[in-house]
């Protein structure tokens, strides 16, 4: 099976430009997790949808950050305009239903530098 | 709110050397607790997990004991390799918000042959 997708895995932008980070969640995964890591604050969770619906967004950092999840495959996050405080990995996870005990899955991370 | 503390930024034990890393949370519910592991490069992944109080998670020699009492979830090994280098992430998942998974800071195993 397919694990979590993300894209791009690596980008360098100049500041004040928009960066979209793309996800594709394992299929059947009724939880989407976003999360940043950056070696000051470790792991955040940034937002997370369940079954498409924002649930918790109160970890995205301002109102530069958005993010939507149109179907249950796809989800973006979107950082506009872009600072150099914002570089650091962005994982996108996703999760099987509800029962506590579930392990999230992680992608690989898109490793975002801004300049 | 829920939070996972882990005490410890890296350990730099050699190889054959019993380890402990330490990790306590914070929390007014009943959580599952997981141990997740990340190598360079990759996102983390579950490395093992205990799902209700006196539970031990078990994987490639890595035990830790769910302690209700002490709130603690301490991962532990007899005799590390230098293959187990990498980051080791605490984490807890419980009802309220959702079943979101808090994790700790992290802490780097670097382990010397």
């Amino acid at each position: 099976d397919a694990g979590v997708i993300q894209s791009p895995r690596h980008e360098v932008t100049e500041m004040g430009q928009e960066v979209t980070l793309r996800c594709k969640p394992i299929s059947g995964h009724d939880y989407l997790f976003w999360y940043r890591q950056t070696m000051m604050r470790g792991l955040e969770l940034l937002i997370y949808f369940n079954n498409n619906v924002p649930i918790d967004d109160s970890g995205m950092p301002e109102d530069r950050f958005s993010a939507k999840m149109p179907n249950a495959s796809f989800s973006t996050l979107k950082i506009q305009p872009s600072e150099p405080r914002d570089s650091a990995v962005y994982f996108c996870a996703s999760s099987p239903a509800t029962a506590r005990a579930n392990t999230i899955y992680f992608g690989e991370g898109s490793w975002l530098t801004v300049v | 709110g829920d939070s996972v503390v882990q005490t410890e930024g890296q350990v730099l034990p050699s190889e054959g050397d019993s380890l402990i890393v330490n990790c306590s949370y914070e929390t007014t519910q009943y959580p599952s607790l997981f141990w997740y592991v990340q190598y360079p490069g990759e996102g983390p992944q579950l490395h093992l997990k205990a799902m209700k109080a006196n539970d031990k998670g078990r994987n490639k020699g890595f035990e830790a004991m769910y302690r209700k009492e002490t709130t603690s979830f301490h991962l532990e090994k007899d005799s590390v390799q230098e293959s187990d280098s990498a980051v080791y992430f605490c984490a807890l998942r419980g009802e309220a918000g959702g079943f979101k998974t808090i994790f700790g800071a992290g802490t780097r195993l670097f382990v010397k042959a």
